[in-house]
């Protein structure tokens, strides 16, 4: 079974600011994608960016980076020079071969102060 | 915007009544997966279609039915309705249906259902 863990339940960030999510993941599959959302207040699902477990490299997108430690299962979230719009609920997500569905951790609320 | 639709945005109704959740899927996207979002269960994983055959199922309840038309189009039908009903449900899409870990799933703006 696959399981996501996010332990951070909200966290506060100075504007301008960079911010690290956390995100730990459990599978048995060899071939998984890694995958964070961003959810805010208005309710819609924003997908931010991707992870393969076969990527060497970290994944990069705008000011979004992913920090991927596949020895410790981490694929920590880094949002650099936060805005006040990054203020939401951000989700780690995974989808592996054997389930063939995304599974999502149970989110981290990021308030972006200014 | 994802490129996702799903209609309608809000939806009110007492217990025991039926509700269709409908969504149109990306442009080119073959594959519609249905996910609840709730306080106490978060986002939980319904039942995924790939070009009109059901591929995966999650935690979908008996009441609850889904499918996906020739158009692509997709519905989830929701029966007999109980207050713990009350959620979010999105639909999302993506192009090949988890063939590939690559697989990015799209996600619409959801319909909140609130069962009275």
């Amino acid at each position: 079974a696959q399981k996501i863990t996010q332990t951070q339940p909200g966290m506060f960030v100075q504007e301008k600011e960079a911010v690290t999510l956390d995100c730990t993941y459990d599978t048995s599959d060899q071939s998984y994608g890694l995958f964070w959302y961003k959810q805010p207040s208005s309710g819609e699902m924003i997908f931010l960016i991707y992870q393969g477990s076969y990527d060497e490299q970290n994944a990069t997108e705008g000011r979004y980076s992913l920090n991927f430690q596949k020895a410790r299962k981490s694929a920590n979230l880094v949002i650099s020079a936060s805005q006040l719009g990054d203020s939401a609920m951000y989700f780690c997500a995974m989808w592996g071969a054997a389930g063939n569905k995304l599974t999502f951790g149970g989110g981290t609320r990021v308030l972006v102060k200014p | 915007d994802s490129g996702v639709t799903q209609t309608p945005k809000h939806l009110i109704t007492a217990t025991g009544q039926r509700v269709t959740l409908r969504c149109s899927p990306r442009s080119g996207d073959l594959s519609v997966y249905w996910y609840q979002q709730s306080l106490d269960q978060g986002l939980q994983f319904l039942i995924q279609y790939y070009n009109g055959e059901e591929r995966a199922k999650g935690n979908i309840l008996e009441r609850f039915s889904a499918q996906q038309f020739p158009d692509l189009h997709s519905e989830l039908n929701l029966s007999s309705l109980e207050l713990g009903d009350s959620a979010l449900y999105f639909c999302a899409s993506s192009v090949s249906g988890g063939a590939a870990s690559t697989d990015t799933q799209y996600f619409g703006p959801g319909t909140r259902l609130t069962v009275l």
